[in-house]
């Protein structure tokens, strides 16, 4: 299995900031995606990242407020824009060889807003 | 449209005792199906899959899960559960490919000594 390094780890901000999260895997794999885990919560997937184009977002999630990149097969970052309280969540990295494969996930990134 | 049930949110067990996980899919073809268990502050570790073949899966731990077609489930089980197996575990369903995937709510497991 690939391991998968997030930064940071956590990180508290103010309202209105963005920060950007960052996944770094020790291999070259297929697929890369993003989740929110909100408190007390299962996991959501927010989007595809898309290597050399833009991400694939899913229902209620939108480019403006969550732009992903993804320059090479081994590197992704997601960015959290404009923060408000809601947006506390953990972001959690996924990466994937193909489809008939399993998916691994990162430590994840504990966000809290003030 | 897809979706996966964990009807449990929380469920206590004594040490050494034996544990269901249950959990409900829905899904229009043969699914990719997941359990994943989360430890408090870390992220998610794959416990086991089925992709098709046999039924009954084994995976790490000593866990594993029956896949049942007629009754869409995909239930965890463990014969004798440690105090370290205390944790969130998430059942999964692939969305039409393994990497894109729908979770339940998850199960809390309490171990009790």
């Amino acid at each position: 299995s690939a391991v998968i390094s997030q930064k940071p780890s956590r990180d508290i901000c103010q309202r209105g900031t963005s920060l950007t999260i960052q996944c770094q895997v020790d291999s070259q794999v297929t697929m890369m995606f993003w989740y929110r885990q909100q408190p007390g919560q299962s996991l959501t997937l927010i989007a595809t990242a898309n290597q050399g184009s833009e991400a694939t977002y899913e229902s209620g999630f939108v480019i403006d407020k969550f732009p992903i990149s993804r320059p090479n097969l081994t590197f992704s970052t997601l960015t959290v824009s404009n923060m408000s309280p809601e947006d506390s969540s953990i972001y959690l990295c996924s990466v994937c060889q193909g489809i008939n494969t399993e998916a691994f996930f990162g430590q994840g990134t504990r966000l809290t807003v003030v | 449209a897809q979706s996966v049930t964990q009807p449990d949110i929380h469920i206590t067990v004594s040490e050494g005792a034996s544990l269901e996980l249950r959990c409900n899919y829905s899904y229009g073809a043969t699914p990719y199906l997941f359990w994943y268990v989360q430890s408090p502050g870390q992220g998610l570790q794959l416990l086991l899959k089925y992709f098709s073949g046999d039924t009954l899966v084994q995976g790490i731990k000593g866990f594993e899960a029956e896949f049942k077609r007629s009754q869409s489930s995909f239930n965890l089980r463990k014969p004798s559960v440690h105090w370290s197996d205390a944790a969130e575990y998430f059942c999964a369903v692939g969305k039409n490919q393994g990497g894109k995937l729908i979770f339940g709510q998850g199960t809390e497991l309490s171990v009790k000594p």
